[in-house]
């Protein structure tokens, strides 16, 4: 059975720059949420996206957006970079939404680097 | 104050100790999970929690919803066993971090 694939694995972009991440779940699994992890904040929350709808939002600016296509399949997009963009990007999949699910399994990241 | 605290941040031991690793919180909660993330980022997950305690080979999990704390305890620690841990809670659908606890198990 085919783990959480996450694209690209490494990306580098220049401030003002936008970009998109791919997370394409566990075959079956309806709920992707996405996390930002730094060194100096750690681990974040995104979003949560199930069945196409996104359930829940971090306290993130309005430049973090995702969505989620029928196959399961999710994206996240920043636009206008900034440095402090800089980060491990992860998603998980599970089988029902956050609040219900047993298990969470994680991809391997997209590392951003913003210049 | 941040709403999940682990402690210790990092912690080293002897291959064969038994290592307890605390999680305190200070929001309601649906659920708790204890995460695991070896050099190189990727995460596994270990447990999810809603009350009680869960076992898992050497690894052990219990939670008590009315003092908020979470401990997860490793028996007969092994050097694979090195990883920072995080405690995770969910929260009215948001999901809260602790800042994780580095373990390293020397051989």
């Amino acid at each position: 059975k085919a783990g959480v694939t996450q694209t690209p694995r490494y990306l580098i972009k220049t401030r003002g720059q936008q970009v998109t991440l791919s997370c394409s779940p566990i075959s079956g699994h309806r709920s992707v949420s996405w996390y930002q992890q730094t060194p100096g904040q750690g681990l974040q929350f995104l979003f949560e996206y199930f069945s196409e709808t996104q359930r829940n939002k971090g306290n993130f600016p309005g430049r973090f957006s995702g969505r989620q296509f029928s196959n399961s399949r999710s994206e996240m997009n920043v636009s206008t970079l900034e440095l402090g963009d800089s980060a491990l990007y992860l998603c998980a999949s599970s089988l029902a939404p956050l609040r219900n699910t047993g298990e969470l399994f994680f991809g391997e990241g997209s590392r951003l680097t913003v210049l | 104050k941040n709403e999940v605290e682990q402690s210790p941040q990092n912690l080293t031991a002897q291959e064969g100790e038994f290592i307890t690793i605390n999680c305190s919180y200070s929001v309601g909660i649906s659920a708790l999970h204890w995460l695991q993330q070896h050099p190189g980022g990727g995460i596994v997950s270990l447990f999810m929690l809603s009350s009680g305690k869960k076992k898992h080979g050497r690894l052990i999990a219990t939670i008590n919803i009315q003092e908020k704390h979470s401990s997860l305890h490793i028996t007969a620690s092994h050097p694979r066993d090195s990883a920072v841990y995080i405690c995770a809670v969910l929260n009215n659908n948001d999901m809260r971090f602790g800042a994780g606890t580095r373990l390293t198990v020397k051989p």
